[in-house]
């Protein structure tokens, strides 16, 4: 089975410093993990994904994560926030083979001037 | 298309009345799923295609939903004698070969019942 924990629901930063978003899984087998944005009324767009090659995976505006097994964890980091960032942020997991997406609750960013 | 599109973008249905939401996915995508996404409940998963195999209907909330794919195409999501608690912003999306790829996301189908 598979599951992913956000750890915060909210997240609140200033422009210009650093933003750390937490996510934990759970999964049966090695997993494939992947953070999408979803910005006020629109849809969700996938900012990076891990599949079992490089541990530390970027993605687009400057995001990226870094898949840690022995601590389940997969947090999503970016050195500097940027006003643009302030959107819902989730946590997906896939088992892999035939299997769904499940994902976390997400985490709403908050960027202040 | 482009892109995953899904229609209507906006259903506002009578409490008791059957809706369906139509998904176009990304051509040659054997991956589709549906999702609901209800305010402060994150993404609940419904119902999840894969090529020629049997859906995975786990995360369906009751009888009242189903959903086909015909052609391994286009897929419409049904929902039977609307209930209140059914008002949410109805999700498609579709990858290329499931698991390990990325899922497209449409914009979603808002769904009002009153």
């Amino acid at each position: 089975a598979q599951s992913v924990t956000q750890l915060d629901s909210h997240v609140s930063v200033s422009e210009g410093t650093p933003v750390l978003l937490r996510c934990n899984y759970s999964s049966s087998y090695s997993p494939s993990l992947f953070w999408y944005v979803q910005h006020p009324n629109k849809g969700l767009q996938l900012l990076l994904k891990y599949t079992s090659a490089a541990t530390l995976v970027k993605g687009i505006n400057g995001f990226e994560a870094e898949f840690k097994k022995s601590e389940t964890s997969f947090h999503l980091t970016k050195p500097s926030a940027h006003m643009s960032d302030a959107a819902e942020y989730f946590c997906v997991v896939s088992d892999g083979g035939y299997s769904t997406l499940t994902f976390g609750k997400g985490t709403m960013l908050l960027v202040s001037p | 298309g482009a892109g995953v599109s899904q229609s209507p973008s906006n259903k506002v249905t009578e409490k008791g009345k059957d809706v369906e939401l139509r998904c176009d996915p990304i051509s040659g995508h054997t991956a589709l799923y549906w999702y609901r996404q209800s305010l402060g409940q994150g993404l609940e998963f419904l119902i999840y295609f894969q090529g020629n195999s049997a859906p995975d209907k786990s995360g369906l909330p009751s009888d009242r939903f189903s959903a086909e794919r015909t052609g391994g195409s286009v897929s419409t999501l049904t929902i039977q004698r609307t209930q209140q608690e059914d008002s949410a912003v109805y999700l498609c999306a579709s990858s290329l070969k499931g698991w390990n790829t990325e899922a497209f996301f449409g914009q979603g189908t808002r769904l009002t019942v009153v």
